[in-house]
C-alpha cells in the first residue's frame, strides 16, 4: 500500500540554524512527492513538490530531492527563521492516478530567537 | 482565507449528540476531501467526492456520514461520536484538471467529543 514515515517531532532548533526534517515512502507505483506546511490555526499549504525520481522541488528556501533509491524525500532548509515555526506534513499522491493524497504524521518545527 | 471555508471552526459534542460539519469552496472545484487530523497519526483521508458521487470511503464508521449536495458544499453528520473521534478535521477542494498538486486545505473544525 502507500504510506509516508516522517521523523517524530517536536524540533526545536535556534533563529539561523540548519534544518532537516526525514520523509520516506512506500508506494505501489511512482507518485510524486509533496511537503505540506501548517501554520497555527490555519489549514495545508503546498510547500513544494517534485514529480520523478532526481527531481528537486523548492520554495521560500526550502528544498526536498525525490531519491528513489532510497525511497526519500528529506525537508531541508539552510537558515530557519521564527517565521518558520509550523507543522510539517510529507505526502505522496496516489500512483494509480486518482490523485489521492496520503500524508505523514507531520512534524512540529519550533524556532527561537 | 485559503477559499475553503469550514464551519464551525470549534465543536464540543456529547457522545449521543448529533451535530454537522459543513464545508464551503467557490473555487470552482469538483473533487472534495474529509481528513482526519489526530495527533501522531499519519493524516486520514476520510471521504473522496467527484462531481457530487462518493469514490472513496476509506473503511470510515458509519457514526461518520458524508453528503455533497453539490460542488460547492460538503457535509460531515456525526452521530454517537467516541472520545476518540475528537480530532481536527480538514476539507479540502481540488480541480479535476491540476492533479494532486491542486489541493485546496480549510482551516478545520476542531472537534472534542465529551
Amino acid at each position: 500500500g502507500n504510506s509516508v514515515t516522517q521523523m517524530e517531532g517536536p524540533v526545536t532548533l535556534s533563529e539561523e540554524a540548519f534544518l532537516t526534517i526525514n520523509c520516506t515512502y512506500t508506494a505501489t507505483g511512482y507518485p510524486s512527492l509533496f511537503w505540506y506546511v501548517q501554520y497555527p490555526g490555519e489549514g495545508l499549504q503546498l510547500l513544494l513538490k517534485a514529480t520523478k525520481a532526481d527531481d528537486k522541488g523548492s520554495n521560500k528556501g526550502f528544498e526536498a530531492t525525490y531519491r528513489k533509491e532510497t525511497t526519500s524525500f528529506h525537508l531541508e532548509k539552510g537558515s530557519v527563521q521564527v517565521s518558520d515555526s509550523a507543522v510539517y506534513f510529507c505526502a505522496l499522491s496516489d500512483p494509480t492516478g486518482a490523485n489521492n493524497l496520503f500524508f505523514g504524521t507531520g512534524t512540529r518545527l519550533t524556532v527561537i530567537p | 482565507e485559503t477559499g475553503v471555508t469550514q464551519t464551525p471552526r470549534h465543536l464540543v459534542m456529547g457522545m449521543t449528540n448529533k451535530k454537522s460539519l459543513k464545508c464551503e469552496q467557490h473555487l470552482g472545484h469538483n473533487a472534495m476531501y474529509w481528513y482526519k487530523q489526530s495527533a501522531k497519526k499519519p493524516l486520514e483521508l476520510m471521504f473522496v467526492y467527484n462531481f457530487k458521487e462518493q469514490t472513496e470511503n476509506n473503511s470510515v464508521p458509519s457514526r461518520f456520514s458524508p453528503e455533497c449536495p453539490n460542488s460547492s458544499h460538503l457535509f460531515l453528520h456525526l452521530h454517537t461520536l467516541q472520545p476518540e473521534d475528537s480530532a481536527l478535521y480538514l476539507c479540502a477542494s481540488r480541480a479535476s484538471g491540476q492533479g494532486a498538486s491542486g489541493y485546496t486545505f480549510g482551516s478545520g473544525t476542531r472537534l472534542t467529543v465529551v
